[in-house]
């Protein structure tokens, strides 16, 4: 299993649908993970960190299942700038390394 | 809110040359990292720094690369002779206590002919 595997997409959605984002890791000692997103040619901008208790923020929601070492994150009512890349980002055994996965491109359609 | 800055944006280099990239992470933080995405792959970890020294490195950060934090507040990647392969976008990063969010600067184009 790859360390950090996320669906390949690209995702083409309308204003307004539902979206998910499925990752599975390798690593059983990974101890924080988050959500990134990545604009064309730009550097990686924090989403939301993911918690064992799932997290909300707005729009977003976010799962861990650590049995399964599976992450997703959901996206409701998409917005046209909701359109980029997201990183689904794991920690390695040592907390200062971190091993993203490759991303999945999300475009929103009018 | 503060950044992480990096120099210079974009920097083209003959192979073989020795290039140096800049980073001035955000003061009060702690741990330190450089990352590359070479065009259309993903974001890969190449080293990260703290108290002065490397704490983990990965098989890309060979002996051709180098980091140092020369002053208080620069932090930089040396790469002593480039290569083609070397062509990336290279990510400076900090955080304040090793667990937390990384924050990325917006990165410097790196291309080697």
């Amino acid at each position: 299993r790859k360390e950090v595997e996320q669906d390949p997409g690209p995702f083409n959605v309308p204003e307004g649908a539902t979206v998910a984002f499925n990752c599975t890791y390798s690593n059983s000692a990974s101890q924080s993970f988050f959500w990134y997103r990545q604009d064309c040619r730009k550097e990686p901008k924090l989403l939301m960190s993911v918690y064992s208790s799932g997290n909300e923020d707005g729009r977003f929601t976010a799962q861990l299942n650590r049995a399964s070492q599976y992450i997703s994150l959901l996206i409701r009512d998409s917005k046209l700038s909701d359109s980029a890349t997201y990183l689904c980002v794991v920690s390695g055994g040592s907390n200062y390394k971190l091993t993203f996965g490759k991303g999945t491109l999300l475009t929103v359609n009018p | 809110e503060p950044e992480v800055t990096q120099t210079p944006s974009h920097q083209v280099t003959q192979m073989g040359q020795e290039v140096i990239l800049r980073c001035v992470p955000i003061s009060n933080h702690l741990y330190f990292y450089w990352y590359r995405q070479i065009l259309g792959q993903k974001v890969e970890f190449l080293v990260s720094f703290y108290n002065n020294e490397i704490s983990e490195k990965s098989e890309i950060f060979d002996d051709q690369f180098s980091v140092e934090r020369p002053d208080g507040s620069n932090f930089t990647l040396k790469i002593r002779s480039t290569k083609l392969e070397d062509s990336a976008m290279y990510f400076c990063a900090s955080n304040p206590d090793g667990n937390s969010p990384l924050h990325f600067g917006n990165g410097t184009r790196l291309t080697v002919t």
